[in-house]
């Protein structure tokens, strides 16, 4: 079965600087979308970021930029100038990508960023 | 601007009553999940559909949950008894057909206190 472990439960950052959020996962397959989503307090699920295992190029959106490394099994989030708004808890989330397979995320317990003005 | 919408946003009922909780998922879209988020278990599937059909509900206590989907527009989810241990947020989520992007995207979700 396959696992997602974010091993950081809190995190905080000052206003405008640069975090780093971490992810490992456990999978036997080689085809596989990994995601980070963030929940605000309103609850609302927002996807933030994804990334598909065959591409190499780590995806970029705007300031979230990830570093994929599918060998080790590690997917981190870097968030460059963060802002108020980006306080959240962020789940990293692995889904395959095989005809058979299932299509269920499967989520790490998340990491709760805070940010300091 | 297409979302996934839940109701009610908020329920709260005593152990024993029956809840019901809906979907209505992105139109086009032929996949739809069943989330629970709770603090102890984090976020665990609990089933999921696609084309309407019951693919995986290993994760829903059988005896009192129920997942179905009477159209391409409903998705529903039934506690029948409630118990105290139900309480959490339930969300559901859609996603468009396989090959796409592979995203799913959330509804608002259902916070339910069971008393």
């Amino acid at each position: 079965a396959q696992t997602v472990t974010q091993s950081q439960p809190e995190m905080s950052v000052q206003e405008a600087e640069t975090v780093t959020l971490s992810c490992t996962y456990d999978t036997s397959e080689s085809d596989y979308y990994l995601f980070w989503y963030k929940q605000p307090p309103s609850r609302q699920m927002i996807l933030v970021i994804r990334q598909e295992a065959y591409k190499q190029q780590n995806a970029t959106e705007n300031r979230f930029s990830v570093n994929f490394q599918k060998a080790a099994k590690s997917f981190s989030l870097k968030i460059s100038d963060s802002q108020l708004g980006d306080a959240a808890m962020y789940f990293c989330a692995y889904r395959e990508n095989s005809g058979a397979g299932s299509y269920q995320l499967t989520f790490g317990k998340g990491t709760k960023l805070s940010v300091i003005p | 601007d297409a979302r996934v919408t839940q109701t009610p946003r908020h329920k709260v009922t005593e152990m024993g009553q029956e809840v019901t909780m809906r979907c209505q998922p992105i139109l086009g879209h032929n996949t739809v999940f069943w989330y629970r988020q709770t603090m102890m278990q984090g976020l665990e599937l609990l089933a999921y559909f696609r084309n309407r059909a019951p693919l995986d509900d290993s994760g829903m206590p059988k005896d009192r949950f129920s997942a179905e989907m009477p159209d391409a527009t409903l998705a529903t989810l039934k506690i029948q008894p409630s118990e105290p241990r139900d309480s959490a947020v339930y969300f559901c989520a859609s996603g468009p057909p396989a090959g796409a992007r592979g995203e799913q995207f959330f509804g608002p979700g259902t916070r339910l206190t069971v008393l």
